[in-house]
């Protein structure tokens, strides 16, 4: 099976401009992770979507949003871009479990987001 | 709210000698464990988790309610190790409802 990609993997932007990234899940998978990965902060969770809703969010301003499409893709949009959004930005995706414990997520490459 | 703890930014060992990455977690319901692994250009993946209890690549955890604490062990270190190591909890069951992250140490094994 292809892994989770990420596009695009690098990105320049300038402060108050707005950015989205894409994710293709792992085929059959059906949810769909984001998180920000900050030297500062590690590894922080954005919001997670199953069969196109929402279904958990970090704490993050409403600056940063997403969306998932029928297919499982996901993107995830940030407006008005300020100068600390700028990390790399994980997907992950994952398969239902049917034993109801928590299912091991597969990670893409990242999109380095960039913001001058 | 939920956290995870990993003391140790950097830890360095030599090749053959035990290792031990400490992980410490807070949260008020039953958790579930993680440890991820990042090695050099490659992308996070899973390395075990404690409701399987397997051991991979020689390293095992195992969860100590009393203590809130995963640690990751491996009797012999192996080069291959080297890696960035990631403990992470999920707060529910049922559903990948965002993992919250250690902050990472880094396992250096010299030769």
């Amino acid at each position: 099976k292809a892994g989770v990609t990420q596009t695009p993997r690098y990105l320049i932007k300038t402060r108050g401009q707005q950015v989205t990234l894409s994710c293709s899940p792992i085929s059959g998978h059906r949810s769909v992770s984001w998180y920000q990965q900050t030297p500062g902060q590690g590894l922080q969770f954005l919001f997670e979507y199953f069969s196109e809703t929402q279904r958990n969010k970090g704490n993050f301003p409403g600056r940063f949003s997403g969306r998932q499409f029928s297919n499982s893709r996901s993107e995830m949009n940030v407006s008005t871009l300020e100068l600390g959004d700028s990390a790399l930005y994980l997907c992950a995706s994952s398969h239902p479990s049917t034993s109801g414990e928590s299912y091991e997520q597969y990670f893409g490459p990242g999109t380095r987001l960039t913001v001058t | 709210a939920q956290r995870v703890t990993q003391p140790e930014k950097l830890l360095s060992v030599f090749k053959g000698a035990p290792v031990e990455l400490k992980c410490n977690y807070s949260y008020s319901g039953s958790p579930e464990l993680f440890w991820y692994v990042q090695y050099s250009r490659q992308r996070l993946q899973l390395l075990l988790r404690h409701i399987s209890r397997e051991s991979i690549k020689g390293f095992t955890a195992d969860l100590n309610k009393g203590e809130t604490s995963f640690h990751l062990k491996k009797p012999f270190a192996q080069e291959e190790d080297s890696a960035m190591y990631y403990c992470a909890l999920s707060g529910r069951g049922g559903g990948a409802d965002g993992l919250t992250f250690g902050k990472g140490t880094h396992l250096i094994i010299q030769p």
